[in-house]
């Protein structure tokens, strides 16, 4: 099983600031690997797949980045309806998602 | 719109079953694979397993901890997918989505799923 590991845990930022979120891979996904974005009470939304293509509706704001083992999220400009905890998934053998890090608006 | 509404989450005692409920409109279900991801309460999330099209061979994958206990099935006259859940146990307490699997192409693997529903809760107590 292919575990992915989020860092950081929490990321507290101000309005407007740039956000850059890690996710590491066990071993090589190529470019397999999405991004969701989870806000208080609702259910994931998928921002972004094969690691740098945005999904349909997400703001340019959101792009992502690398490949085999370390990926990363940014947002270029908080808003703060960013407020929400993300979460990267692989699709080897089966999926699996990372254990999510959670944005904070200060 | 495109669409999934879960249905059918609730209180059940461990040993229990339960038969979860998702109803797809939008787009075309026969054509799609499709998973179940949970969600216990404040952790992340889990996929549960998925259901391939019947064009692509109508087969099933499970996580290891569904394996033997779940059983995912559909019905694509009626755009309905299935989770039949057995032998509950407490650990199973989750918010259960629905969803729809994102493939490039028609022969290519899942990489990411797309649509989610909001999810029904089952609480094995």
């Amino acid at each position: 099983e292919i575990v992915l590991t989020q860092s950081p845990d929490t990321l507290s930022l101000s309005p407007g600031e740039r956000a850059t979120l890690s996710c590491r891979a066990s071993k090589s996904v190529g470019t397999y690997l999405a991004w969701y974005q989870q806000k208080p009470g609702q259910a994931p939304r998928l921002l972004m797949y094969d690691a740098i293509t945005r999904a349909s509706d997400i703001p340019a704001r959101f792009s992502g980045s690398g490949s085999g083992t370390d990926f990363t999220l940014t947002i270029s400009s908080l808003e703060p309806e960013d407020l929400a905890v993300y979460y990267c998934q692989q699709r080897s053998n089966w999926p699996t998602f990372g254990g999510g890090t959670k944005v904070e608006i200060k | 719109d495109v669409q999934l509404v879960e249905s059918g989450g609730g209180l059940i005692k461990p040993g229990g079953s339960l038969t979860l409920s998702c109803s797809a409109s939008g787009f075309t279900f026969n054509k799609a694979w499709m998973s179940w991801v949970r969600q216990a309460p404040g952790k992340g999330l889990e996929w549960v397993g998925r259901s391939r099209s019947k064009i692509d061979g109508g087969t099933t994958d499970y996580a290891a901890p569904a394996k033997g206990r779940f059983t995912i099935s559909r019905d694509d006259s009626k755009n309905m997918l299935f989770l039949q859940m057995h032998s509950l146990k407490t650990e199973d307490t989750a918010v259960y989505y629905c969803t729809r699997d994102h493939r490039r192409g028609s022969q290519d693997e899942p990489d990411a799923l797309d649509v989610w529903g909001h999810g029904t809760m089952v609480i094995v107590s």
